[in-house]
């Protein structure tokens, strides 16, 4: 994935807000695609995924959007809350005769309370 | 335990030492991960099984970094001759099955000094 370094893109927003996170893929042969938040000192927590599809999945709280035509992954979180600061990553599976699961840089949330 | 569990939490080593991780999978998955992750990256894929055998290795980064799962459960991750550079977040997830959406642990933090 892109090397960031240090430096995570970050998205700052006020509590109770709805909060969207972007991110861009790279394999047209990925079939399937996770959001996953990471706190600090822990491992990444699976949110919610899409398959290629569909374009559209909702959670609790959260929606995920896929255009397959951009490449393109989004995650809305509505009713934005303190403990949903966290980075998030967006991963793709490859599907080319084994699953290999790849991350995105990631994206670092802070809510303002 | 519920989750993926992995041991140590953290290692300090000397260069040039040799280190294994350990990881246990959640109960029934049959597909195991190992990832490295640098501060403000995302994870990066190492290997994965599905079973016992090795079903894609393409993220080992050279030959002092192997790994083994020898009765399709639990796995060790072994790094030879550690270098500064070794220094990351170890991460080991699991699936039910090879498609599946994976799990994560809470990481080994290996320091080499």
């Amino acid at each position: 994935g892109e090397n960031v370094g240090l430096h995570l893109p970050t998205l700052s927003v006020q509590e109770g807000d709805n909060s969207i996170i972007n991110c861009a893929y790279s394999n047209s042969a990925s079939d399937y695609f996770i959001w996953y938040k990471q706190e600090s000192g822990k491992g990444p927590q699976f949110i919610i995924d899409i398959r290629s599809n569909m374009d559209k999945r909702q959670g609790q709280r959260v929606t995920v959007l896929l255009n397959k035509t951009v490449k393109h992954l989004s995650l809305q979180i509505a009713a934005t809350q303190p403990g949903d600061s966290a980075v998030y990553f967006c991963a793709e599976r490859l599907n080319t005769g084994g699953f290999k699961t790849i991350f995105g840089a990631g994206t670092r949330l802070f809510v303002k309370a | 335990g519920a989750g993926v569990s992995q041991t140590p939490s953290n290692k300090v080593t000397e260069k040039g030492k040799y280190v294994e991780l350990r990881c246990d999978p959640i109960s029934g998955h049959t597909a195991l991960y190992w990832y490295r992750q640098s501060l403000g990256q995302g994870p990066e894929f190492l290997i994965y099984f599905q079973g016992t055998g090795a079903a894609d290795d393409s993220g080992l980064p050279n030959d002092r970094f192997f790994a083994v799962r020898p009765e399709g459960s639990v796995s060790t991750l072994k790094i030879q001759r550690t270098e500064r550079g070794d220094s990351a977040v170890y991460l080991c997830a699991s699936s039910l099955g090879e498609g599946n959406t994976i799990y994560f642990g809470e990481g080994s933090w290996l320091t080499v000094v």
